[in-house]
């Protein structure tokens, strides 16, 4: 159980276009899913908590014009990369958070969404 | 604000040794978390500790807390080629609400034959 998808796995496209990555939880209900930034040999950076049916909370200096997130239902969150530049180009990961949180709290990542921006 | 440091950050080491990696958080924790990451992938759940004491073991790992002086340890026995991965660890601060976990910065580890 707790499965988290992320389509599309590998996606590349060219400078000044928009980007869209759906995050997906297969087997339970997130009202709470988080998307993370990585670029190469570094950690996971939030850039933003999603919460089902109300704005996402954007962590500072993250760009919310530019990194749209939309919590439309209980098991689908979508990150939209607007007018992508090369420096866009990174590892995007989403998490899901069961409904209540459960003992642990614990997030469940997806496969991640591997971007690059030519 | 909290802050998670890893040690070390890049770790080479042999088959068959035993190593442990530190992870040191700042603020009062109400889980502490271990994660693989392969080349590529994204992240695998190893451990989750939730209390002063608590000790955990899969395989060659073994995962512990120590509330009091704000430090988990990896410890990994007789270390296998399988086993070369970086490994997070996160923390979710006490009374926060929405699991906003902060990462440490990861531990490279390279298993040689």
């Amino acid at each position: 159980g707790a499965v988290v998808s992320q389509h599309p796995s590998r996606v590349i496209c060219k400078s000044g276009t928009s980007v869209k990555i759906e995050c997906r939880s297969l087997d339970f209900q997130a009202t709470t899913m988080f998307w993370y930034r990585q670029f190469p040999k570094q950690s996971l950076m939030l850039m933003a908590t999603s919460n089902e049916g109300s704005k996402a909370t954007y962590e500072q200096g993250v760009e919310k014009d530019k990194f749209l997130i939309n919590h439309a239902s209980l098991t689908l969150s979508t990150l939209t990369v607007t007018s992508a530049h090369p420096e866009d180009s990174s590892f995007y990961i989403c998490s899901a958070r069961t409904l209540g949180g459960g003992a642990y709290n614990e997030q469940f990542f997806g496969p991640g969404t591997r971007l690059t921006v030519l | 604000e909290l802050k998670v440091e890893q040690n070390p950050l890049f770790l080479s080491m042999q088959e068959g040794k035993n190593y442990t990696i530190y992870c040191n958080y700042s603020t009062t924790s109400d889980r502490l978390y271990w994660y693989r990451q392969d080349p590529g992938k994204s992240l695998e759940s190893l451990f989750v500790l939730l209390s002063n004491g608590a000790v955990k073991q899969e395989g060659r790992l073994m995962a512990s807390l120590d509330t009091k002086a704000r430090l988990s340890t990896l410890h990994i026995t007789a270390a296998v080629h399988d086993l070369s991965a970086t490994y997070f660890c996160a923390s979710l601060p006490r009374g926060t609400s929405g699991s906003r976990l902060t990462f440490g910065e990861g531990t490279q580890l390279t298993v040689n034959p």
